[in-house]
C-alpha cells in the first residue's frame, strides 16, 4: 500500500511570491492535516481537512490556506511568501480523523526554501 | 492550550546503553498520546499511541508507558540504527485530529 506522496520535495522561491504544495494521502484515508517543521519551533499545526472541509486551524496567518479534492487528495497554498515561512511542511493522512485511535501517517515532506 | 515539553533535547548513547526520553505534557482532556521517529530528511514514522494512565506498549528495543503528567520511551540495549530524533504529540479531546508536538529528542547511538 503506497504511503503518503507529497511534491514537490524541493522548492525554492524568493519573497512576495506564492506556492502550492500538493498531498496525496494514503488510498482510503479521508483526513488530510499539514504542518510546518522548523529548527526553533518544531511542528505545528496549520490545518486539518475533512471530506472536503477544513475541521480545525492552527495559529497561522490567512496566507496559508487550503484544500481537499473530492479523493481526498490535498493542497495548501501560501501566498506573499516571506523568508520565515522557510521550512519543511508535512503532510499526514488518516482513516477517518478525530479520534486517538485514528493514527496520522506523515509524508515525506516539502522543503522550502524562501530567499 | 496544549503543551508538551520533551527532555533531553540530545542524547547520545554507547550500542547497548539503555536510556528512557522523558514526556512531559498539558492537556485539558487526553485523547492520546502519540511517539513518533524521525530520521534527517524524512517525515516522521509512527511508533506508538497510548491511551491512558497505566498503558504500555512494547516493539522491539522500544517501550513507551504514560501516567498522568509524563510518558516515558525506554531504549534497552540499542543500536546504531536506533539513532534518530523521537517526537512526542499529544491530541485532545476537544481539538479533533490537531497533533501539539514537543521539539524532541535526537538520539545518538554510537559503537
Amino acid at each position: 500500500k503506497a504511503g503518503v506522496t507529497q511534491t514537490p520535495r524541493y522548492l525554492i522561491k524568493t519573497r512576495g511570491q506564492q506556492v502550492t504544495l500538493s498531498c496525496s494521502p494514503i488510498s482510503g484515508h479521508r483526513s488530510v492535516s499539514w504542518y510546518q517543521q522548523t529548527p526553533g519551533q518544531g511542528l505545528q499545526f496549520l490545518f486539518e481537512y475533512f471530506s472536503e472541509t477544513q475541521r480545525n486551524k492552527g495559529n497561522f496567518p490567512g496566507r496559508f490556506s487550503g484544500r481537499q479534492f473530492s479523493n481526498s487528495r490535498s493542497e495548501m497554498n501560501v501566498s506573499t511568501l516571506e523568508l520565515g515561512d522557510s521550512a519543511l511542511y508535512l503532510c499526514a493522512s488518516a482513516t477517518w480523523g478525530g479520534g486517538a485511535k485514528n493514527i496520522q501517517y506523515f509524508g515525506a515532506g516539502t522543503r522550502l526554501s524562501v530567499l | 492550550e496544549d503543551q508538551v515539553t520533551q527532555s533531553p533535547e540530545a542524547l547520545r548513547l554507547q550500542e547497548g546503553e539503555s536510556s528512557s526520553l522523558n514526556c512531559s505534557y498539558t492537556v485539558s482532556g487526553l485523547r492520546g498520546l502519540f511517539w513518533y521517529r524521525q530520521d534527517p530528511g524524512k517525515g516522521p514514522e509512527f511508533l506508538f499511541t497510548l491511551y491512558s494512565a497505566g498503558e504500555e506498549k512494547e516493539k522491539e528495543r522500544l517501550k513507551a508507558t504514560l501516567t498522568k503528567k509524563e510518558s516515558f520511551l525506554h531504549i534497552t540495549a540499542p543500536k546504531p540504527e536506533d539513532s534518530a530524533t523521537y517526537l512526542c504529540a499529544v491530541q485532545d479531546t476537544g481539538t479533533a485530529s490537531k497533533l501539539t508536538f514537543g521539539t524532541g529528542t535526537r538520539l545518538q547511538v554510537t559503537l
